[in-house]
């Protein structure tokens, strides 16, 4: 049971290059998520996904798009990588967003954009 | 609009100590109040939980207080180790949060340093 997985760990893009982040979650969790965290910001929801085939937008969602592609899995996807988008990227799960809130965060991917 | 604000920023407390960081909330709605542990290079950790039913809630040497009428709740760490050196997190979560629907809107952090 590896919990929630992301590739990849480091990237170092620049300025207009595009790239996808990959999740995936083995709990069998409905809701899936995508945060930023920058250096004394906390962390901020880009998007999140309620249930397989759902996506919403959160507090910062300029610059990115997601896909749900089937429960286990949800990309993070910049088009356009910009300097503004340096940062630690988190995904996470939760059982379900209507009983439960509890959620369960990947390792992160570091990525740089020059 | 900060909808969740967490001080002090950095807080350094003694082995053995007790380590108090507190958090302020503004929407009303929140329904669940969690705190999450980071360490260096990893992913949060789910820390203990609260919902706005019960006014405190204890696990092991770690308590929440919860405030409903100051909108307010604080994470007490007990008999504080150099273990519990880490950054921690408030957050609050609920139906309309400002982070979007019910993902979870965090604090900006506090860096515990436990000393020796």
């Amino acid at each position: 049971n590896a919990g929630v997985t992301q590739t990849p760990k480091f990237q170092v893009l620049k300025t207009g290059q595009s790239m996808t982040l990959q999740c995936a979650q083995d709990m069998n969790h409905n809701s899936m998520y995508w945060y930023r965290q920058d250096p004394g910001m906390g962390l901020r929801l880009i998007y999140y996904s309620a249930s397989e085939g759902t996506t919403d937008k959160g507090e910062v969602p300029n610059g990115y798009n997601v896909s749900r592609l089937n429960k286990r899995e949800f990309s993070l996807r910049l088009e356009s990588a910009a300097p503004s988008q340096t940062s630690v990227y988190f995904c996470a799960s939760s059982a379900t967003w209507t009983e439960s809130y509890e959620q369960y965060f990947g390792p992160g991917t570091r990525l740089t954009v020059t | 609009q900060q909808q969740v604000k967490q001080s002090p920023q950095s807080l350094i407390v003694q082995k053995g100590g007790i380590s108090i960081i507190n958090c302020a909330y503004e929407n009303t709605a929140f329904d669940y109040f969690p705190w999450y542990q980071q360490f260096p290079g990893k992913g949060p950790a789910l820390l203990i939980a609260i919902r706005p039913d019960v006014s405190e809630k204890k696990e092991g040497r770690f308590t929440i207080s919860f405030n409903k009428s100051a909108k307010q709740f604080s994470l007490h760490i007990m008999d504080s180790q150099p273990g519990d050196s880490a950054t921690y997190f408030c957050a609050a979560s609920g139906p309309n949060s400002g982070g979007g629907a019910d993902g979870l809107t965090f604090g900006k952090g506090t860096h515990l340093i436990i000393q020796p």
